[in-house]
C-alpha cells in the first residue's frame, strides 16, 4: 500500500487492555494527524504533529497517548479506554501544517472497546 | 451551535441527476473550504478546495462558496453510481491552522 497506511485495520479491546495504533506515511510529509470519527458525528481532530513536534492537543483524555518518533510514523497508545471510545480512528498527513496543505488520510482503524 | 452545519442525509438520487450538497458556517475566520469524499471502509479523500467566493469546477464537480452568506455547496452533474459515498465539507481557519468538518452527507446514486 502506498500513501498513508494504518495498522491494525480492526481492533477489539477490553477496557483494561493496552494497545497501540500505528500510522505510516510514504509521502515525505512533515505533518501528521490523528482524528476520531464516530457515527453521526463530525470528524474530531485529536492531535497534530509538525516536524515531530506536537502542535495540537484538542483536549483529548490522557488515556490516549500519541507518539511521533519521526516524520513518517505516528502512534496512538491506548489504555483504560471506555466503550464510548469505540470509533474509527483516522491518521492523516500533509506536506506542512496550515492552510493550503492537502491532508491525505489513511483507511482508519475500526476500534471497538468492550 | 456547531461551527459547521451540513445538510443531513441520506440522499438518494437516480443516475444522471444533479446533486447539491450544502454546508453553512458561523466562523468568519474560515478562509479555506474543502470537500472530501469518503467511501465505505476508506478514509476521506480531498475532492476540491477553494479559498475565495465564487465557483470552482473540476470535471463533473463544482464547488461554490458564498462568504457573505457563509454558505458552501458542492454540485455533482451527471451523477454516477460510483459517486455513492459520504461527502464531508471542511473549513480551515488559517490562523488556527486546523480544519473543522461537517457531519457528512451520505449519497446513494441508483442505476
Amino acid at each position: 500500500e502506498t500513501g498513508v497506511t494504518q495498522t491494525p485495520r480492526h481492533l477489539v479491546m477490553g477496557m483494561t487492555n493496552k494497545k497501540s495504533l500505528k500510522c505510516e506515511q510514504h509521502l515525505g510529509h512533515n505533518a501528521m494527524y490523528w482524528y476520531k470519527q464516530s457515527a453521526k458525528k463530525p470528524l474530531e481532530l485529536m492531535f497534530v504533529y509538525n516536524f515531530k513536534e506536537q502542535t495540537e492537543n484538542n483536549s483529548v483524555p490522557s488515556r490516549f497517548s500519541p507518539e511521533c518518533p519521526n516524520s513518517s510514523h505516528l502512534f496512538l497508545h491506548l489504555h483504560t479506554l471506555q466503550p464510548e471510545d469505540s470509533a474509527l480512528y483516522l491518521c492523516a498527513s500533509s506536506p506542512g501544517q496550515g492552510a493550503g496543505y492537502e491532508q491525505y488520510f489513511g483507511p482508519g482503524t475500526r476500534l471497538t472497546v468492550t | 451551535q456547531k461551527e459547521v452545519e451540513q445538510d443531513p442525509g441520506p440522499l438518494s438520487v437516480p443516475e444522471g441527476a444533479i446533486v447539491s450538497l450544502n454546508c453553512t458556517y458561523s466562523n468568519s475566520a474560515f478562509q479555506y473550504f474543502m470537500w472530501y469524499r469518503q467511501y465505505s471502509r476508506k478514509g476521506p479523500e480531498l475532492l476540491m478546495y477553494t479559498y475565495s467566493s465564487g465557483n470552482k469546477e473540476d470535471g463533473r464537480f463544482t464547488a461554490q462558496v458564498d462568504k457573505s452568506s457563509k454558505y458552501i455547496s458542492l454540485f455533482i452533474r451527471d451523477s454516477q453510481p460510483s459517486d455513492s459515498a459520504t461527502y464531508l465539507c471542511a473549513m480551515m481557519d488559517t490562523n488556527a491552522g486546523k480544519s473543522t468538518f461537517g457531519d457528512g452527507t451520505t449519497l446513494t446514486v441508483k442505476p
